[in-house]
């Protein structure tokens, strides 16, 4: 986990809400990335922000949005839910050094559920 | 397709014994290449880090080695211990992508019996 740090730990909606999920970095680390995890699958990259805009973004629709704030914290919004959204949301927290690329740091999850 | 395959997808170890895992890859440029552990529901862990001039990594009971000319990677654990029973995932990063975009394997889930 490594100072990284998401809220809430568990969520559960129903098909057609809208979700919020949120991410604070670990100390000095000024770029966020969101995966989505399915059971038994590896992270999918959804998108990552840096100074507060969306850099690269994955094979995510439109329904899957986000924020970084000036604290370099972000958040993850996922509207009209589909039950193929049930998973775990990874935050990754991202740090470049010379000469070795990134390194990055996930956090705990939010799990999410929608029945 | 993806661009990191991990085998086998499953593996069943007794404690105390060794086990390898493997992770072949077709990402290029190549940056460098971690091994993760993640258990059950929570998020992913680093376990090693290499570059392209390294081709062994340890960290305690675990270690990695690196072939970037077959494209292929391993993860060696020692001596099993209970506690490394979860899914250990390959993350390749591509250089040109210089911002963190990884490709990750789907992962071998590792279940340790007494």
């Amino acid at each position: 986990d490594a100072g990284v740090t998401q809220s809430p730990t568990h969520l559960i909606k129903t098909r057609g809400q809208q979700v919020t999920l949120r991410c604070s970095p670990k100390s000095g680390h000024d770029t966020v990335s969101w995966y989505q995890q399915a059971l038994g699958q590896g992270p999918q990259f959804i998108f990552q922000y840096y100074e507060e805009e969306e850099r690269q973004r994955g094979n995510f629709p439109d329904r899957f949005s986000g924020h970084q704030f000036p604290n370099y914290s972000s958040e993850l919004n996922v509207n009209a839910l589909l039950l193929g959204d049930s998973a775990l949301y990874l935050c990754a927290s991202i740090a470049y050094v010379r000469d070795r690329g990134e390194t990055q740091y996930f956090g705990p999850g939010t799990r999410l559920l929608v029945l | 397709k993806n661009q990191v395959e991990q085998s086998p997808q499953s593996l069943i170890i007794l404690e105390g014994k060794n086990c390898t895992l493997q992770c072949n890859y077709t990402v290029s440029p190549f940056s460098n290449l971690r091994w993760y552990k993640q258990d059950t529901g929570r998020g992913p862990v680093s376990l090693t880090i290499m570059t392209f001039s390294e081709n062994t990594k340890s960290n305690g009971r675990y270690t990695a080695t690196l072939d970037a000319d077959t494209k292929q990677s391993s993860l060696h654990i020692t001596a099993s211990q209970l506690s490394d029973s979860a899914s250990y995932i390959c993350v390749v990063s591509n250089r040109a992508d210089s911002w963190g975009k990884l490709q990750f394997g789907a992962g071998t889930q590792v279940v340790v019996t007494p």
